[in-house]
């Protein structure tokens, strides 16, 4: 199985800010990694495809880059509604997902 | 619209049987792959399984032994089975979809399991 290393576990940071998410795969993963956003009570919701596509309806404020083994999820100018959980998925093989980074208003 | 919707018992003892219901519309399941995902109370997703568009299944291979993927295309359902339920199975259980295998453009609302006596 392919394992995925998602970093940090939690984030705080202020609105307007910028924050960066990581993923590393345990092999190349040829960008075939998706990004999902999960807010409280709620199933996951799409935002990144193809490690940089982004997914429709979602703002452009989100990002997504990487290649081979190291990919990021960056989101622009921090607002309330983006406090949610954030999970990376390969899908080269069998689907894997990182552990989840959990992002905070400070 | 493409909607999912997981449904099936909020309870089930130790070392039962497991039987969930994803009923999808807006789509075939002949044309799409139909996955579970599960998530633990407060932690992480973790894939169960899938069944192609073709009829094909796979596996997690962590849960192979206990789980049982089906679909009856007529009623546009696809079925999750697992035995030996423990303590550790307790979460919530979504069914999702994908074309090609690849990422999950749409999820059910999930549906929470317990496990307890």
């Amino acid at each position: 199985d392919i394992q995925m290393t998602q970093s940090p576990a939690s984030l705080s940071a202020s609105l307007g800010e910028t924050v960066t998410i990581e993923c590393r795969a345990s092999e190349d993963i040829y960008s075939n990694l998706a990004w999902y956003q999960q807010k409280p009570g709620n199933s996951p919701q799409l935002l990144i495809y193809d490690a940089n596509s982004l997914a429709d309806g979602v703002p452009s404020r989100f990002s997504g880059s990487g290649s081979g083994t190291q990919y990021s999820l960056k989101i622009n100018s921090l607002q309330s509604e983006d406090v949610a959980s954030y999970f990376c998925q390969q899908y080269n093989n069998y689907p894997t997902f990182g552990s989840g980074t959990k992002l905070e208003i400070k | 619209q493409v909607q999912l919707k997981e449904s099936g018992p909020g309870l089930v003892q130790p070392s039962q049987t497991l039987s969930l219901t994803c009923t999808v519309s807006g789509f075939s399941l002949t044309s799409y792959n139909v996955h579970w995902v599960r998530q633990p109370p407060g932690k992480g997703l973790e894939w169960m399984g899938r069944m192609r568009y073709n009829g094909d299944t796979s596996y997690n291979s962590a849960l192979k032994s206990r789980l049982s993927i089906s679909r009856d295309t007529s009623k546009n359902q696809v079925f999750l089975k697992m035995n030996s339920l423990q303590t550790d199975d307790t979460g919530t259980y979504y069914c999702t979809r994908d074309w090609a295998p690849g990422y999950f453009d749409y999820w059910g609302q999930g549906v929470m399991v317990t496990v307890s006596s």
